[in-house]
């Protein structure tokens, strides 16, 4: 198994375009989460999907779009790239939405915004 | 809300030293409680975890305890080694089924 793949690995944008995160699990996740991860803030949640079908919003979920594709894949949108969005971002699943579930991340992908 | 405050990093030891990171949590009800693991250059994965007040989390020679009266999940390690070098994230679940993360603390291991 693969567990949790995301791509690209590595991205550099320039201000006002648009990208997609992929990301795909193969271990029949119900829920998928999106973070982005700072320096100094630790991960924060940006959207996260329950199971197939529902999407909410996490904690800055501002300047993001997701689209729960089917039970593997969960991509997440930046429609005009800023600099504030320059980060790592982690793709991670679990079995349930549940408070013991333990969360499977991906590797992440690097996106700097000039 | 519920939050989660670490020790500030980065923690550096040298090899065999004993390791200490404190973590406590500010949640209603009654939190699970993890720390999770991020080796450089990769995702974060579960280091070990506790869903009850006094249950001891263990994994790979560390331990966790989760102790309700000092709303506390402190990290502990007996003799740390280089391949332990990485950042350390405590987090938690509140009854939001999602986790609040705690910042980081970055240890580095010296042999």
């Amino acid at each position: 198994n693969a567990g949790v793949t995301q791509t690209p690995k590595f991205q550099v944008l320039k201000t006002g375009q648009s990208m997609t995160l992929q990301c795909a699990q193969d271990m029949n996740h119900n829920s998928m989460y999106w973070y982005r991860q700072d320096p100094g803030m630790g991960l924060r949640l940006i959207y996260y999907s329950a199971s197939e079908g529902t999407t909410d919003k996490g904690e800055v979920p501002n300047g993001y779009n997701v689209s729960r594709l089917n039970k593997r894949e969960f991509s997440l949108r930046l429609e005009s790239a800023a600099p504030s969005q320059t980060s790592v971002y982690f793709c991670a699943s679990s079995s349930l939405l549940s408070r013991q579930e333990t969360q499977y991340f991906g590797p992440g992908t690097r996106l700097l915004v000039l | 809300g519920n939050s989660v405050t670490q020790m500030e990093g980065p923690v550096t030891l040298s090899e065999e030293a004993f390791l200490t990171i404190n973590c406590t949590y500010t949640a209603t009800g009654y939190p699970s409680l993890f720390w999770y693991v991020q080796y450089p250059g990769e995702g974060l994965q579960l280091l070990l975890k506790a869903t009850k007040a006094d249950d001891k989390g263990s994994n790979k020679g560390f331990e966790a305890t989760y102790r309700k009266e000092t709303t506390s999940f402190h990290l502990e390690k007996g003799s740390v080694q280089v391949s332990d070098s990485a950042v350390y994230f405590c987090a938690l679940e509140g009854g939001s089924e999602k986790l609040v993360f705690g910042k980081g603390t970055k240890l580095t291991v010296n042999p």
